[in-house]
C-alpha cells in the first residue's frame, strides 16, 4: 500500500532531550515536507526537502533539523526540545511530477509534547 | 509573503442546507489553489485543486483572482462532509510541489 509512515506517533518527552521522528514513504516521491499542526495556526511548513541531500527552510524552521540521505526517509530532528514545540505534526511527500497537479500525501501525525 | 486567511473557524450547518467555506489569499502572482480535508481519525488528504475545474463529492471550488477568494461550496451538505477544512496555496517555479501555504482551518459541522 502506497503510504507515508510516521514515528513514533505519540512522544512525551522533557526539555532538552534530543529526539527524532522519523518519516518514510514508499511512492518514490522527491518531495518531502514536515509541517507543524496548532490549533488557530492550520498547519505550518517547517522543513522541506526536494530530493536526496537539498533541504531547505519552510516557514517556521527554528528548533528544528532534517536530512535527506535517502529518498525514502526524511527524518525530524529536536536538538533541544522546548515546551513550545509541543504540537502535532506531520510529514508529507510529493512526486513533483507534473508540477500544476501536484498532490501531497500525508503521514498519520506525531503527537508531541514536551515537558 | 503568500497568506492564506480562512476566516470562519467553526462552521455548522444542518444536513441538505447549502455551505460555503470561505478562503482568501494573497499572493503576489499566480498561484495553484488546493482545498485539503481531514475527517475524524483520518489522515489530511486532498479534496480539489483549482486548476482541474472539478467537484469532488459535490463540492466545488471558483478561484476569484478579482477578489483573491478560493471559496468552497457545497449544495446540499451531508452528515459525512463534517470534517477539517484546510485551503492551501503553492507558488509558481521549482519548488512549488513541495511548498504549500495552508490556512487556519475550518470545522465544518453538519447537524442531522
Amino acid at each position: 500500500e502506497a503510504q507515508v509512515t510516521q514515528n513514533p506517533r505519540y512522544l512525551i518527552t522533557v526539555t532538552g532531550k534530543k529526539l527524532t521522528v522519523t518519516c518514510s514513504q514508499n511512492m518514490n516521491h522527491e518531495y518531502m515536507s514536515w509541517y507543524r499542526q496548532d490549533p488557530g495556526l492550520g498547519l505550518r511548513q517547517i522543513y522541506y526537502s526536494m530530493n536526496v541531500e537539498v533541504t531547505d527552510k519552510g516557514d517556521v524552521p527554528e528548533g528544528y533539523k532534517v536530512s535527506r540521505k535517502e529518498k525514502r526517509n526524511f527524518p525530524l530532528i529536536l536538538e533541544s526540545p522546548s515546551p513550545n514545540q509541543t504540537s502535532l505534526y506531520f510529514c508529507a511527500s510529493s512526486s513533483g511530477q507534473p508540477r500544476i497537479y501536484n498532490e501531497q500525501f500525508f503521514g498519520p501525525g506525531t503527537r508531541l509534547t514536551v515537558l | 509573503a503568500q497568506r492564506v486567511t480562512q476566516p470562519e473557524k467553526l462552521l455548522s450547518v444542518f444536513k441538505g442546507a447549502p455551505v460555503e467555506l470561505k478562503c482568501n489569499y494573497s499572493y503576489s502572482g499566480s498561484p495553484e489553489l488546493f482545498w485539503y480535508v481531514q475527517y475524524s481519525r483520518q489522515r489530511l488528504q486532498l479534496l480539489l485543486r483549482h486548476i482541474s475545474r472539478e467537484s469532488i463529492k459535490g463540492f466545488t471550488a471558483d478561484l476569484n483572482k478579482g477578489e483573491t477568494s478560493f471559496h468552497l461550496k457545497k449544495p446540499f451538505a451531508q452528515e459525512e462532509d463534517s470534517a477539517m477544512y484546510y485551503c492551501a496555496l503553492s507558488g509558481p517555479g521549482e519548488t512549488s510541489g513541495s511548498r504549500l501555504t495552508f490556512g487556519e482551518g475550518t470545522q465544518l459541522t453538519v447537524n442531522p
